[in-house]
């Protein structure tokens, strides 16, 4: 299977619920970073967590990182129907040029009103 | 906030022909990249540009495709014969490259569709 994997591929909850989306991976990261897309959009950076990190907020995001598991969740608590979107989880490669971001194919989230 | 723009936002031209896409990248910021993203499939990596040169590039970057930094705004991707495939939305993205290449929070532009006919 291709690397960057999330899922559920999509999503559909109440104006109020939580969701929660996960990520996995295959290789060493030294980072793992959270993207959101608005239909037909441009990509809008949410979180980055670093390899020694295990959870990190930001507002109404929580994202988890277990590097045994090579895994990733995000959290958005009391979702907005505003929260409709695509989220990505994308980490960089561990090259010598080390700066290629490796995307997973997004989980698609409606919130409904 | 700073962000990086590009232009133009939608572009259709006919096969074999020549496209440029423009960017323009966060002011202080030292890497720049393109990725592309073909309707209803993951974003991809294509290029990405440190110090005037072209420091990775994916596969998908072959002789058709070539960047510049024409002077010290913009970023530009170049198509030399576009070919129906090519048809996607591009995305320039930028990081600061202050922190560790690897550990740089890349930002995204609102991307251009290019249209392929």
């Amino acid at each position: 299977s291709q690397q960057g994997e999330e899922d559920p591929q999509a999503l559909s909850i109440q104006e109020g619920e939580n969701a929660t989306m996960n990520c996995s991976y295959k290789t060493s990261i030294n980072n793992l970073q959270w993207y959101r897309q608005n239909s037909g959009r441009g990509l809008v950076h949410l979180i980055l967590i670093r390899s020694n990190e295990r959870e990190k907020h930001s507002g109404r995001l929580r994202v988890t990182l277990d590097t045994s598991k090579k895994s990733s969740s995000l959290l958005i608590t009391a979702s907005r129907a505003a929260d409709t979107a695509s989220y990505f989880c994308a980490y960089p490669s561990t090259s010598a040029a080390g700066n290629k971001l490796t995307f997973g194919g997004g989980t698609r989230v409606l919130v409904k009103p | 906030e700073p962000e990086v723009t590009q232009t133009p936002s939608h572009q259709v031209t006919q096969m074999g022909q020549e496209v440029i896409l423009r960017c323009v990248p966060i002011s202080n910021h030292l890497y720049f990249y393109w990725y592309r993203q073909i309707l209803g499939q993951k974003v991809e990596f294509l290029v990405s540009f440190y110090n005037n040169e072209i420091s990775e590039k994916s596969e998908i970057f072959d002789d058709q495709f070539s960047v510049e930094r024409p002077d010290g705004s913009n970023f530009t991707l170049k198509i030399r014969s576009t070919k129906l495939e090519d048809s996607a939305m591009y995305f320039c993205a930028s990081s600061a490259g202050t922190s560790g290449v690897t550990t740089d929070t890349q930002y995204f532009g609102p991307g251009t569709r290019l249209t392929v006919l």
